[in-house]
């Protein structure tokens, strides 16, 4: 089973550029969610879904806009990209919400993005 | 935004040594507590996902404790080992989104 795949792995962009990461799961799992990894701060959340066509804003939302069209993808686009920005992403995935014990969830391997 | 804190924030122990850490969160609107365990250049994998109020779960040589009532729980590595060292995460839920903790960052020296 390929789990969580996430895309790309590397990724070098110029302030103000936009991208997109790609985020699928093969798990059928209805929470998708996105965080972002920096140097002495726990995992923070970005946006989640709890379902096809529902999103959330998470802790640190701004510069990021998500999308749930399909159960298996959950594209996180970066509009204008900032130095604030360069950080190591995951995607992860669960079954559901996480409040049960057999919610846990999935990770991607990740994207490190650099802003320059 | 809620706080979930983890101690030490690094840990250096002798093969066969015991040891443990703690996380600590909020004692209100308690859904769960994850623990997952976090290995240099890959992802983050669940150890452990606790509900309950004095939940203990355990897979091999390590398990975990839970106190909901005043926001604690302690993850416990029974005769660590060189593969046994990673960073190890906890994850608090009330509810609609985790909140996760900075980490315990263990090496097992051999």
């Amino acid at each position: 089973n390929a789990g969580v795949t996430q895309t790309p792995k590397f990724q070098v962009l110029k302030t103000g550029q936009s991208m997109t990461l790609q985020c699928a799961q093969d798990m059928n799992h209805e929470y998708m969610s996105w965080y972002r990894q920096d140097p002495g701060m726990g995992l923070r959340l970005i946006h989640y879904s709890v379902g096809a066509g529902i999103t959330d804003q998470g802790e640190v939302p701004n510069g990021y806009n998500v999308s749930r069209s399909t159960t298996e993808d959950f594209p996180l686009r970066l509009l204008s990209a900032a130095p604030s920005q360069t950080s190591v992403y995951f995607c992860a995935s669960s079954y559901g919400t996480g409040g049960a014990t057999n919610e846990k969830l999935f990770f991607g391997s990740g994207t490190q993005l650099s802003v320059l | 935004i809620l706080n979930v804190e983890q101690s030490p924030q690094s840990l250096h122990v002798q093969e066969g040594d015991s040891t443990n850490f703690t996380c600590s969160f909020p004692s209100s609107n308690f859904y769960a507590l994850h623990w997952y365990r976090w290995e240099t250049a890959k992802s983050p994998e669940a150890l452990f996902v606790m509900t309950l109020n004095g939940d203990e779960k355990k897979k091999g040589r390590i398990s975990a404790t839970l106190n909901t009532k005043e926001g604690y729980s302690y993850l416990y590595i029974k005769g660590s080992q060189p593969e046994d060292s990673a960073t190890y995460l906890c994850a608090f839920f009330p509810g609609n989104q985790f909140y996760f903790g900075t980490g315990t960052s263990l090496t097992v020296i051999p």
